[in-house]
């Protein structure tokens, strides 16, 4: 089973800066397996991205993902009010076919 | 754009048979596959399933011995039912569609929770 460790749990950060949340898997994950959604309270999650660094529909581009093997990256470049939410990075692979990174919360400072 | 919305009792009982329906608009039922999600509350996301039109479901190994999802295209509906359940299957139930030959999710219900309870 290839488990996804997402870093750090908690980011508390403020409106405009930079930031890097990363999510590194157990064993070697393709690079077009790995995605990245947002999740609101109360809402469902929403694709980011998706091959590790395309942005899906609508997505802005402050947004960008990076990685490969078995480490991965998803940076907002400088952060709105509306990004304040839980992100989790997942991957398509060996049994169990989907898993998902445990997440991390970024909460306003 | 897929819409998706689930449905089905928000309580069970435990031991019990859970049962949920997730209803597709907006898309053929054939382009894509379909997984059932859910999320205890404030925990993370866990994949319990998928169903497409061209071949037999795939669950979860963990999940597998209790999941029996099944699709059917004359109601554009796809549907998850997970047997003696216990309080550890209170949960948000996500649907969620995957397009064929990709390996992420695209569009998702809003969620339904069902609380298992006597």
């Amino acid at each position: 089973e290839i488990v996804l460790t997402q870093s750090p749990g908690t980011l508390s950060l403020s409106p405009g800066e930079r930031t890097t949340l990363s999510c590194r898997a157990s064993q070697s994950v393709s690079s077009s397996n790995l995605a990245w959604y947002q999740q609101k309270p109360g809402q469902a999650p929403r694709l980011l991205i998706y091959g590790a660094s395309s942005r899906a529909t609508g997505i802005p581009d402050r947004f960008s993902g990076s990685g490969s093997g078995t480490d991965f990256t998803l940076t907002i470049s400088r952060l709105e009010p509306e990004d304040f939410a839980v992100y989790y990075c997942q991957q398509y692979g060996s049994s169990p076919l989907i898993t998902f990174g445990q997440g991390t919360r970024l909460e306003i400072k | 754009q897929v819409q998706l919305q689930e449905s089905g009792p928000g309580l069970v009982k435990p031991s019990e048979t859970l049962s949920l329906t997730c209803t597709v608009s907006g898309d053929s039922i054939s382009s894509h596959y379909w997984s059932w999600i859910r999320q205890p509350a404030g925990k993370g996301l866990e994949w319990i399933g998928r169903v497409y039109t061209s071949g037999s479901p795939m669950y979860s190994p963990s999940l597998k011995s209790r999941v029996t999802m099944s699709l059917d295209t004359s109601k554009d509906q796809f549907s998850l039912k997970l047997s003696s359940v216990t309080a550890a299957d209170t949960a948000v139930y996500y649907c969620a569609s995957r397009p064929r030959g990709q390996f992420y999710f695209d569009n998702w219900g809003r969620g339904t929770l069902v609380t298992v309870s006597s």
